[in-house]
């Protein structure tokens, strides 16, 4: 079972360009989120997703987007990249009805802005 | 807002050795769960244990059992006769009952010693 695919696993990407992280789930799960992870900072919350067609903020939205166009996908895209915006990118996913509340990670994505 | 506080940058001990990580979380919710979760180097995010705050009894898993103390806010993770293979970052997290927001403490790089 593959999970979540996250896709680059890597990337270098100059200041002012677009980049849209990719992740695909194949649990079917409703669900889906993506996390930024800075050294001390552990992870937070960019944008997160209840159902297809749904989105929402998190703790740290601006200068990310999201959309949900079916329950497989939850794509992130940078419109104007910034340095600050260096990070590894973290798409999870789990299944609201589940009683045990597990969150499955993706592998991430490195993204540096220089 | 709900906070959750990793007050141990890093530690390291001798392989076999006994290491309990600390965790202190800060939320007025009553119902709510709690989650350690192991980074190793690959970069994959590994549920370790999980708590439910309703349940006074401490959640084990084999070598990994946590000390939930519901007064205090303390949710600290102790992990007995290490292994190399522990070493990682360890993550402890909070999420509301019912709640979309996992929220990440700013982790604890954790090294066994051979």
């Amino acid at each position: 079972t593959a999970g979540i695919t996250q896709a680059p696993t890597s990337q270098i990407l100059a200041a002012g360009r677009s980049m849209t992280l990719r992740c695909t789930q194949d649990m079917r799960h409703n669900a889906m989120y993506w996390y930024r992870q800075d050294l001390g900072l552990g992870l937070r919350l960019i944008h997160y997703s209840n159902t297809a067609g749904t989105t929402g903020k998190g703790e740290v939205p601006d200068g990310y987007s999201v959309s949900r166009a079916n329950t497989d996908d939850f794509p992130l895209t940078l419109a104007s990249a910034v340095p600050s915006q260096t990070s590894v990118y973290f798409c999870a996913s789990r299944d609201l009805g589940s009683p045990n509340e597990k969150l499955f990670f993706g592998s991430g994505t490195q993204l540096s802005v220089l | 807002a709900q906070t959750v506080t990793q007050s141990q940058p890093e530690m390291s001990v001798q392989e076999a050795e006994t290491v309990t990580l600390s965790c202190t979380y800060d939320t007025s919710e009553s119902n709510y769960y709690l989650f350690w979760y192991k980074q190793p180097p690959s970069r994959q995010m590994i549920l370790v244990i999980r708590q439910e705050a309703y349940k006074q009894q401490n959640a084990t898993e084999n070598r990994f059992s946590v000390n939930f103390q519901k007064a205090a806010k303390s949710f600290s993770l102790k992990i007995s006769d290490s292994q190399l293979g522990d070493t990682a970052m360890y993550f402890c997290a909070f999420m509301i009952w019912g709640a979309q927001k996992l929220v990440f403490g700013q982790g604890t790089r954790l090294t066994i010693n051979p």
